[in-house]
């Protein structure tokens, strides 16, 4: 399943398939980027992240992929499982005030078992 | 670790009244945000610190609100007086340093009646 930018706030897959959260960021200034996931209840939690330098990124079922040609931002979840549902948001920083991240809007995942 | 640490979880208070919401940072980070969540307006920055110092407090909504920072690991936000619209989560931060990803507290869900 894909999201389409910021326009389509939810997203709902199967177990087992693959999701494609999608950004589009607003500075082309920026140059880090990070994905965070928020459960219902708690705090954004960091899942992955990439510099302005790369346009790919691997970590444990997550990938991050960046186009700055079209300031876009991808998180690839491979094999979705009931316990990614939640809000992913993407922030964008730019030095020298990098942690001082915009939020996007968030997309809400809903994984079907 | 613990992680950030806010204090208290929830909040219900009725206008005018004063608010004082607490946050524990990460030991050995140097920067702290207060991040506000709404449905509205999404994940808003308020303020951060960078060792203690406050930095940028453009996102903090009126004078009513104002944030400290004593030590290196302790912050408070305070809402005085407060007002229904300010009903909301609140979210401390901090991270390693200004150039880092952010480690969110659970936030203070405050309603102001």
């Amino acid at each position: 399943g894909e999201s389409v930018g910021l326009h389509l706030p939810t997203l709902s897959v199967q177990e087992g398939d693959n999701s494609i959260i999608n950004c589009a960021y607003s500075n082309s200034a920026s140059d880090y980027f990070i994905w965070y996931k928020q459960e219902s209840g708690k705090g954004p939690q960091f899942i992955i992240d990439i510099r302005s330098n790369m346009d790919k990124r691997q970590g444990q079922r997550v990938t991050v992929l960046l186009n700055k040609t079209v300031k876009h931002l991808s998180l690839q979840i491979a094999a979705t499982q009931p316990g990614d549902s939640a809000v992913y948001f993407c922030a964008e920083n730019m030095r020298p005030e990098a942690g001082k991240s915009t939020f996007g809007d968030g997309t809400t995942l809903t994984v079907k078992p | 670790d613990a992680g950030v640490i806010q204090s208290p979880r929830h909040e219900v208070t009725e206008m005018g009244q004063e608010v004082t919401l607490r946050c524990k940072p990460i030991s050995g980070h140097n920067s702290l945000f207060w991040y506000r969540q709404t449905m509205m307006r999404g994940l808003e920055l308020l303020i951060y610190f960078n060792n203690n110092v406050p930095i940028d407090d453009s996102g903090m909504p009126e004078d009513r609100f104002s944030a400290k920072m004593p030590n290196a690991s302790f912050s408070t936000l305070k809402i005085q007086p407060s007002e229904p619209r300010d009903s909301a989560v609140y979210f401390c931060a901090s991270s390693f340093d200004r150039d880092e990803k952010l480690f969110f507290g659970s936030g203070t869900q405050l309603s102001v009646l």
